[in-house]
Parts: C-alpha cells; sequence; structure tokens
C-alpha cells in the first residue's frame, strides 16, 4: 500500500525558532498534500492543502507566513512553523493523495511530528 | 464549508457487543466518507469508506451506512473486541477534494 514519511517524528524547540517538518510519499507521486493540526484529545483541523508546484491554500485562521508550505516535488512537501511559541505545541500530520488516480480520493497519512515549544 | 458532527464523544461496551457511531454533515455536494481509526500518538487510519452512490457498505464486523437525503451516516462494528479500542473519526467531503473531520468518538471494548 501507499507510504508516507514524515521527519522528525518529534521536536523540541525554543520559543521563537522555526521548525521544518517533512511528508514523503515514498512509493506513489502525490500531487496533494494535506497538512492537519491535532491537538490532545482533539480532532485534526485541515490547516493547509498543498499542491505540487504551486501556492498552498490555507484554511481560515491559519496564518500563512507563519506556516510556510512548501510541496516542490511529487513526493516532497514541507511545513515549517517559524518563529514558534508554546502554543504552536501540536501534534502536526500530513496527507497525500496519490495522483496517478489510484483509490478514489483516499488519503495517506505520515506518522505525524510532535511539537514542543518550551 | 463542510459541517460534521459526530455522536458520541465516548462509547463504551462490553466485549463481543456492537458499536454504532454517528455523524452528520452539511454538505449536500460531499459524496465521500470515510472512517478512521486512530490509537493513541499515532496516524488515522482507513478501516473503510463509502461513496454517495452506495447506501451500504461492509467488511467482515465494520459496516457503514449512508442516507444522503437526511445527510448523516453511521458506523457499525459487531462482535467488538479489546483491540477496537481507539478513536474513530468520520469524515466528509467531494470528489478529489478535502474532506473535513468529525470530533472523534472514543470507544473503549470492555473484555
Amino acid at each position: 500500500g501507499a507510504v508516507v514519511s514524515q521527519h522528525p517524528s518529534w521536536v523540541i524547540c525554543k520559543s521563537g525558532t522555526s521548525v521544518k517538518i517533512e511528508c514523503r510519499s515514498l512509493d506513489f507521486q502525490a500531487t496533494t498534500m494535506f497538512w492537519y493540526r491535532q491537538f490532545p484529545k482533539q480532532s485534526l483541523m485541515l490547516m493547509a492543502t498543498s499542491n505540487e508546484g504551486s501556492k498552498a491554500t490555507y484554511e481560515q485562521g491559519v496564518e500563512k507566513d507563519k506556516f510556510l508550505i512548501n510541496h516542490a516535488s511529487l513526493t516532497l512537501s514541507t511545513l515549517t512553523v517559524t518563529s514558534a511559541h508554546p502554543e504552536d505545541s501540536s501534534f502536526y500530520i500530513c496527507s497525500a493523495r496519490d495522483g496517478a488516480g489510484g483509490t478514489y480520493n483516499e488519503q495517506f497519512f505520515g506518522p505525524g511530528t510532535r511539537l514542543t515549544v518550551l | 464549508g463542510e459541517n460534521v458532527e459526530q455522536h458520541p464523544s465516548t462509547l463504551s461496551v462490553q466485549e463481543g457487543d456492537s458499536a454504532v457511531i454517528k455523524c452528520t454533515y452539511s454538505d449536500s455536494a460531499s459524496n465521500y466518507f470515510p472512517w478512521y481509526k486512530q490509537e493513541l500518538g499515532k496516524r488515522p487510519q482507513l478501516i473503510i469508506d463509502i461513496r454517495s452512490n452506495v447506501g451500504e457498505k461492509k467488511d467482515q464486523r465494520i459496516a457503514v451506512t449512508l442516507n444522503k437525503t437526511a445527510k448523516h451516516f453511521s458506523l457499525h462494528i459487531t462482535e467488538t473486541q479489546p483491540e477496537d479500542s481507539a478513536v474513530y473519526f468520520c469524515a466528509a467531503g467531494g470528489g478529489y477534494q478535502k474532506v473535513t473531520f468529525g470530533t472523534g468518538t472514543k470507544l473503549q471494548v470492555i473484555p
């Protein structure tokens, strides 16, 4: 089946620093990737939709200058949390959709990145 | 945009009993309804999905029903086992677009 990896799996950083999270589709080409944020005991909240070669589409209330998304290739999307603050601490999960028309609309999720900002 | 409501938020059942989780959605254009199982600290796993041209789908102990007129869909798990304990999310979306997740149901199967 389709495999999506994320790196790092966890990161601890100081307030004010920037953190980059990578999302890779390992065995398929992902024309679209999604970035979610999940707080403890809550649902997955979509932050943005990332399309290869174009600008990401951000959900209402998500600051695009704070959460920088780059989808430079069909297998890699990155999320950079700039000037991180403690309230940005969360579980960040990406998902990817097979651009070759595989299973209709199924998203394959990465394992997530636990971000802790001190 | 789409709004998905999910009930109940927590559900405890005895091993072997059935569990039912219900979701409603708001956007009549949605035509894809996946269900995910998420264990603590792990990624969501697709367990079953249904498209709007189908009213019911079954996969072993798991079944999903869809009522497009009423805009609701349900997950049914029969003969529950302790390993079914997890958080379950419904979601709704359209075509090749994004999906919106429900608020989640924490299922506990008591041995």
